[in-house]
């Protein structure tokens, strides 16, 4: 069965820290992991990986993905209080007609002033 | 990036009526949307998989009967929760994507409540 698995479940920082997501995953015919941030409503999106090694960058947050070892990091640096969100990570896998994308948990991040 | 429009954002009815929910791809065609389903605190559930001018592909255990999802146009997808109950009170989320190599934007969701 293919699974999506964040960790942790929830963290709280204080501004200025450096925060480290995680998400590992079992997922049948692998095609591309995305990270998500969801606020009060929809998620916005963040990065799609689909190569190993190659770190993504935006601003202060940072991904890179693991095909080996089957897992992918977010990092935040220099939190800000308007970094709060859930992330979501998500795997997306090809099936015939359409690619589904299967969602982890999230990690519920809260940075404190 | 791409902009998803999702009307209404939030809908109370009774219990036993049906509910529209929209999803407009803005600009963009999408030739395949999705539909989520979020319960409080937990993570985003896809329902079924809508693609244009075909019928939707449902998820195990959603009931196609009473979540009817059409796709008429390549902008604009639909789902009726028909005879809503309490249960369907729920956070529904859609979300599209330009073609099966590009990431899924999503609507600002749409919070039932069926009272």
């Amino acid at each position: 069965e293919d699974k999506v698995v964040q960790s942790p479940l929830s963290l709280v920082v204080h501004e200025g820290d450096t925060v480290t997501l995680n998400c590992s995953y079992e997922v049948t015919n692998f095609r591309s992991l995305l990270w998500y941030k969801q606020e009060k409503k929809a998620p916005t999106f963040l990065f799609m990986l689909t190569s190993s090694g190659i770190e993504k960058k935006s601003g202060r947050l940072s991904s890179i993905l693991d095909k080996k070892e089957l897992f992918s990091i977010l990092n935040i640096t220099a939190t800000q209080t308007g970094d709060s969100a859930v992330y979501l990570c998500a795997v997306e896998a090809i099936e015939t007609g359409a690619n589904n994308l299967f969602f982890g948990t999230g990690t519920r991040l809260t940075v404190i002033p | 990036g791409a902009v998803v429009s999702q009307h209404p954002s939030r809908v109370i009815c009774k219990s036993g009526t049906s509910v529209k929910i929209e999803c407009r791809s803005l600009d963009f065609q999408a030739t395949t949307m999705f539909w989520y389903r979020q319960f409080p605190k937990q993570s985003l559930m896809l329902m079924a998989t809508s693609n244009e001018g075909s019928k939707a592909t449902y998820e195990q255990g959603v009931e196609k009967d009473k979540f009817l999802i059409n796709h008429a146009s390549l902008t604009l997808s639909t789902l009726t929760v028909t005879s809503a109950h309490p249960e369907d009170s729920s956070f529904y989320i859609c979300s599209a994507r330009v073609h099966l190599n590009t990431e899924a934007f999503f609507g600002q969701g749409t919070r039932l409540t069926v009272v």
